[in-house]
């Protein structure tokens, strides 16, 4: 595709549900980030993945958040038992190979609201 | 840790006006600066990235300069449009990560007709 897509658009849920955010990259891409962000403020970096691995999860809040790429293209962030404090908009990006000069393009993110 | 500070927090100007957006941070050490354009409730675009050995970056009416030792970047818009009202944030590649970019909580600039 010409950029990087993201669905649902939207997600509300219950307290305690199971979500799952998906990212489609830019073609040929081979970096993979994901941010949450809270409203009023900037971006937070969760996960990077290079290829299929997550080269660095050192953003995921705790244990109830989970992301994956199996194949090196889609990756699938995954909040199990959501809490009203995980409502934010999630944004992912990708870039050509992760390389310092890159500029990293975003999707048009996730906007989840846990009720 | 990086931090990464934007000022003013919101800004209005009429139409026509130039204006420029300040963002500063606390690592000099950085790979690259990035500034983004966020619509209300969108994703980001990318405007500007400059390397940490440029010091200035242009996009038609758009300037973006780079001061590493000082810590700052400022993003100058020219004749500025009601269009151009949006979140604008800055983002640094840096901070011991060569790939983690840290945000600014963004400047909300309103270009009044």
């Amino acid at each position: 595709g010409a950029g990087v897509s993201q669905t649902p658009s939207n997600k509300v849920t219950e307290k305690g549900k199971y979500v799952e955010l998906r990212c489609d990259p830019i073609s040929g891409h081979t970096a993979l980030y994901w941010y949450r962000q809270s409203l009023g403020q900037g971006p937070e970096f969760l996960i990077y993945f290079q290829g299929t691995g997550a080269a660095d999860d050192s953003g995921l809040p705790n244990d109830r958040f989970f992301a994956v790429r199996p194949e090196g293209s889609v990756s699938t962030l995954k909040i199990q038992r959501t809490e009203r404090g995980d409502s934010a908009m999630y944004l992912c990006a990708s870039s050509l190979a992760g390389g310092p000069q890159e500029t990293q393009y975003f999707g048009p993110g996730t906007r989840l609201l846990v009720l | 840790k990086q931090e990464v500070t934007q000022i003013p927090a919101a800004l209005s100007v009429p139409e026509g006006e130039n204006l420029v957006l300040n963002c500063s941070f606390t690592d000099s050490a950085i790979y690259n600066l990035q500034w983004f354009r966020q619509d209300p409730g969108k994703g980001l675009t990318s405007l500007l990235l400059i390397q940490s050995s440029q010091r200035e970056q242009t996009s038609g009416r758009l300037n973006a300069s780079l001061d590493k030792s000082s810590g700052r970047s400022t993003l100058y818009i020219a004749a500025s449009q009601p269009g151009d009202s949006a979140t604008y944030l800055c983002a640094d590649r840096g901070g011991g990560s060569n790939y983690k970019l840290t945000f600014g909580k963004g400047t909300l600039l309103t270009v009044n007709p």
